[in-house]
């Protein structure tokens, strides 16, 4: 069965600062991994996916991550946060049609 | 193209009655996954329908059920409601004809559901 885990609940980045988010995961076969993001009251919105090829993946609003087989890590990260950026992020794994869930990780951008 | 819809966004309903939420899939999309948010046990998963046939389950009872209708759309039931079972239901679609699938699941804003 495939599991996530997100060992951070909170992130605190300061405005135009590095943004990482961390991610590990464990599966059967290969990695189908994905990012998503949830504003308040909102539902899940895509930002990017691994499937193979290039480690370094690019996604919506800026952000990317690096699939890492070796440390089976997928850390999302932006170069430069802003404080719209503040939301509730996720990590998943896809296995038989279904996504695996990280607890998620709260990322607060401070001005 | 239009995005997941989901009705109503909110409902309240008391101890014992069973309601019934609605999804309407992504143009084209023929897989329907709805899920479970909760504070306490996060983003769980309910059920996958494909092609009006449920094609695989979630660790929940059965007084969770779902259906999928020939253009897709998707309705899931609970009955005999707890207060437990107060959470945001999501819904996702996506191609995904394969499985394993590498498609993107694409979700809708939820339905709110409180039990008093």
């Amino acid at each position: 069965a495939q599991s996530v885990a997100q060992p951070e609940d909170q992130v605190n980045v300061a405005e135009g600062n590095p943004l990482t988010v961390k991610c590990t995961y464990s599966v059967s076969g290969n990695p189908y991994l994905f990012w998503y993001v949830q504003y308040p009251n909102r539902g899940l919105q895509f930002l990017l996916k691994y499937i193979t090829g290039d480690n370094l993946v690019k996604g919506s609003y800026g952000f990317e991550a690096e699939f890492n087989k070796s440390q089976t890590s997928f850390h999302l990260k932006k170069p430069s946060a802003l404080v719209s950026d503040s939301a509730l992020y996720f990590c998943a794994a896809e296995g038989n049609n279904r996504l695996a869930f990280g607890k998620g990780n709260q990322v607060v951008v401070i001005p | 193209k239009a995005g997941v819809t989901q009705t109503p966004r909110y409902l309240i309903k008391t101890r014992g009655q069973q309601v019934t939420l609605s999804c309407s899939p992504i143009s084209g999309h023929r897989s329907v996954s709805w899920y479970q948010q909760t504070p306490g046990q996060g983003l769980q998963f309910l059920f996958e329908y494909f092609s009006e046939t449920q094609r695989n389950k979630g660790n929940f009872p059965g007084r969770f059920s779902g259906r999928q209708f020939s253009n897709s759309r998707s309705e899931m039931n609970v009955s005999t409601l707890e207060l437990g079972d107060s959470a945001l239901y999501l819904c996702a679609s996506s191609l995904a004809g394969q499985v394993p699938s590498t498609d993107t699941q694409y979700f809708g804003p939820g339905t709110r559901l409180t039990v008093l």
